[in-house]
């Protein structure tokens, strides 16, 4: 199973600052990396996937780069509705498909 | 668009079965979709369990396919999930997606590109 490490747990960010969110695979993925958005009670929602095309709707504020085993995400400038947990995924070698365990963006 | 819909028991006794169905509407369970299900325990991450094609492949989690079983009714435009001898740990929210073939730059990727709502399921006595 591909473990999936996200940092940091916890990012403190200001409106208005870039933010950026690093996952790692413990083995290459590829490009097969998707990143999710989630707000409380919600459900996640796809942001990119192919580790760095955004999926439809998605505001150009959200970046996505790497491939292999280092991937991050970038908020470049971070809105009030940005606030949330983002959790990457890796369907590249499955079953299973695995997350990571998620980074929580908070208001500093 | 397509949506999702999950349903079935908020409250499963341990050492019972939790079985959800997950209705699509919208579009065609036999479309080139792997449908998937995924649960979130209170306050903790994403696991995934298993996925179902329209064909009736599946794909389990291998932590979870001893007590899993994912099927698909294409009648009915919707997929179900069975999981046997619950305990407390299978207590979790638990979402339906639907996973894609996302395509860029001439190559394709899955991602779940639709979710449902999700439904608690809360196992106790």
């Amino acid at each position: 199973e591909i473990v999936m490490t996200q940092s940091p747990a916890t990012l403190s960010v200001s409106p208005g600052e870039r933010a950026t969110l690093s996952c790692r695979a413990s083995q290459s993925v590829s490009s097969n990396l998707a990143w999710y958005q989630q707000k409380p009670g919600q459900a996640p929602r796809l942001l990119i996937y192919g580790a760095s095309t955004r999926a439809t709707g998605i505001p150009a504020r959200f970046s996505g780069s790497g491939s292999g085993t280092e991937f991050t995400l970038t908020i470049s400038s971070l809105q009030s509705e940005d606030f949330a947990v983002y959790y990457c995924q890796q369907y590249n070698n499955w079953p299973p498909s695995t997350f990571g365990q998620g980074t929580k963006v908070e208001i500093k | 668009q397509v949506q999702l819909q999950e349903s079935g028991p908020g409250l499963v006794k341990p050492s019972g079965t939790l079985s959800l169905t997950c209705a699509v509407s919208g579009g065609s369970i036999s479309s080139s979709n792997w449908w998937s299900w995924v649960r979130q325990p209170p306050g903790k991450g994403l696991e995934w369990i298993g996925e179902i094609y329209h064909s009736g492949s599946t794909n389990y989690n291998p932590s979870l396919k001893s007590r899993v079983t994912i099927s698909v009714d294409k009648s009915k435009n919707q997929f179900s999930l069975k999981l046997s001898s619950v305990t407390a740990a299978d207590t979790a929210v638990y979402y339906c997606a639907r996973a894609s073939q996302l395509c860029s730059g001439g190559s394709c990727y899955s991602a779940f590109d639709i979710w449902g709502q999700g439904t608690m399921v809360t196992v106790s006595s």
